[in-house]
């Protein structure tokens, strides 16, 4: 069954823009959810989990319950935000620390 | 030393080859997994060790054989591999597995 939905598979914004990358997902039990980022080139690296609550490179996500959401917003898009985003979920009661990815949503922010 | 070192970045073999992926950490982590990675595809979970012991393996053919020799350290055995197994391996380690994951580079294995 899948978990993760990001159902943009590309998205592109002029710099400046805001943006907002999509992702839905779909658990029965305690989900944690991550976005992970992976500019050209370079490794998969952790951006944001629900849990802390922070902003980073300006970017924010809020887990919204009811709506089983946790998108990706950033008010104003820059160049270097250009990447492959992934939104990913773990089972926070697990042991056995299994992330289940989206597919993964392609962001380009043209100049 | 904060990260996940993966050799070699390539690799071609063919079907008949025996090769190993390494992966190394130095942060202490005891948790340590393996991912695949096909083109255009997310990351897909193969195998999780918690403290040196396998915790995780997802239904993975037996052409691929994990070995977790310490906690530092991290191999992953190929042996009569399929051209369709060609992808990018991605390892990962974390200080425990309900913990923030860090990856490596990954391998890009092509298999001819």
């Amino acid at each position: 069954a899948q978990r993760v939905t990001q159902p943009e598979k590309l998205l592109s914004v002029f710099k400046g823009a805001p943006v907002e990358l999509k992702c839905n997902y779909s658990y029965s039990g305690s989900p944690e959810l991550f976005w992970y980022v992976q500019y050209s080139r370079q490794r998969l690296q952790l951006l944001l989990r629900h849990i802390s609550r922070e902003s980073i490179k300006g970017f924010t996500a809020d887990l919204n319950k009811g709506e089983t959401s946790f998108h990706l917003k950033k008010p104003f898009a820059q160049e270097e935000d250009s990447a492959m985003y992934y939104c990913a979920l773990r089972d926070r009661g697990s042991t056995l620390g299994r992330l289940y990815f989206g597919r993964g949503t392609q962001l380009t922010v043209w100049p | 030393d904060t990260e996940v070192t993966q050799t070699p970045k390539h690799l071609v073999m063919g079907m008949t080859n025996k090769k190993s992926l390494k992966c190394e950490q130095h942060m202490g982590h005891r948790a340590m997994y393996w991912y695949k990675q096909k083109a255009k595809k997310p990351p897909e979970l193969m195998f999780v060790y918690s403290y040196e012991k396998l915790s995780i393996n997802e239904s993975v053919p037996s052409r691929f054989s994990p070995e977790c020799p310490n906690s530092s350290l991290l191999n992953l055995h190929l042996h009569a591999l399929q051209p369709e197994d060609s992808a990018l391996y991605l390892c990962a380690s974390s200080r425990r597995v309900d913990t923030e994951a860090f990856f490596g580079q990954g391998t890009r294995l092509t298999v001819v």
